[in-house]
């Protein structure tokens, strides 16, 4: 199984820029994710897709946009590139964990986009 | 929203224990989890434990929870340089939070 599959794996982009991270899970899960990785910050998370249809911002929001295409791929969009996006970009896939169900939720982790902006 | 604290940084000899702690806001997270990232590499499921067991040992690694504090703990016996990682710590509620992350250092 590819798990989560992440492109690019690498990509230097000017200010001003846009450019789409793509996403793509194959373990039928309804849950995806994106965070950010930052030194020092862990993990921040920018939205999120609780199920297909459906988005929701997380704790970093601003500059970014997100379309869950279908219940196997999420990508994340930035229209307008700056600096303070340079990052390591990791999407995520779980099970959901509703109120009173009892499901595994471990996340299943993408290799990674590292994104430059200069 | 839940909030998961962890310390930056633990630095141990090779053949020590390592002790890395985590504190959690939500007492409703079902599911508590340790992931491990390598140098350039994305995060790796470690271990979990279920929200009414107080210890899961798995091998050399030995989770506590203490769910009257929120407080988290991932023990690693007999550390080797090979667990040289940042450890994250993560509740699942209503969707996954991480920890900052702790770097984990082993000095031969």
């Amino acid at each position: 199984n590819a798990g989560v599959t992440q492109t690019p794996k690498f990509q230097v982009l000017k200010t001003g820029q846009s450019m789409t991270l793509q996403c793509a899970q194959d373990m039928n899960h309804n849950s995806m994710y994106w965070y950010r990785q930052d030194p020092g910050m862990g993990l921040r998370l920018i939205y999120y897709s609780a199920s297909e249809g459906t988005t929701d911002k997380g704790e970093v929001p601003n500059g970014y946009n997100v379309s869950r295409l279908n219940k196997r791929e999420f990508s994340l969009r930035l229209e307008s590139a700056a600096p303070s996006q340079t990052s390591v970009y990791f999407c995520a896939s779980s099970s959901v964990a509703g109120q009173g169900a009892i499901m595994n939720t471990e996340a299943f982790f993408g290799q990674g986009t590292r994104l430059t902006v200069v | 929203g839940e909030d998961v604290e962890q310390s930056l940084f633990l630095s141990v000899r090779e053949g020590d224990s390592s002790v890395i702690n985590c504190t959690y806001t939500d007492s409703s997270s079902t599911y508590l989890y340790w992931y491990k990232q390598e140098p350039g590499a994305g995060l790796q499921l470690l271990t979990y434990i279920f929200s009414n067991m107080d210890m899961k040992q798995d091998q050399r690694l030995t989770v506590l929870l203490n769910k009257k504090d929120k407080h988290l703990s991932l023990r690693i016996a007999d550390t080797q340089t090979g667990d040289s990682a940042i450890y994250f710590c993560a509740g699942a509620g209503n969707m996954l939070t991480f920890g900052g992350g702790t770097r984990l250092m082993v000095k031969p």
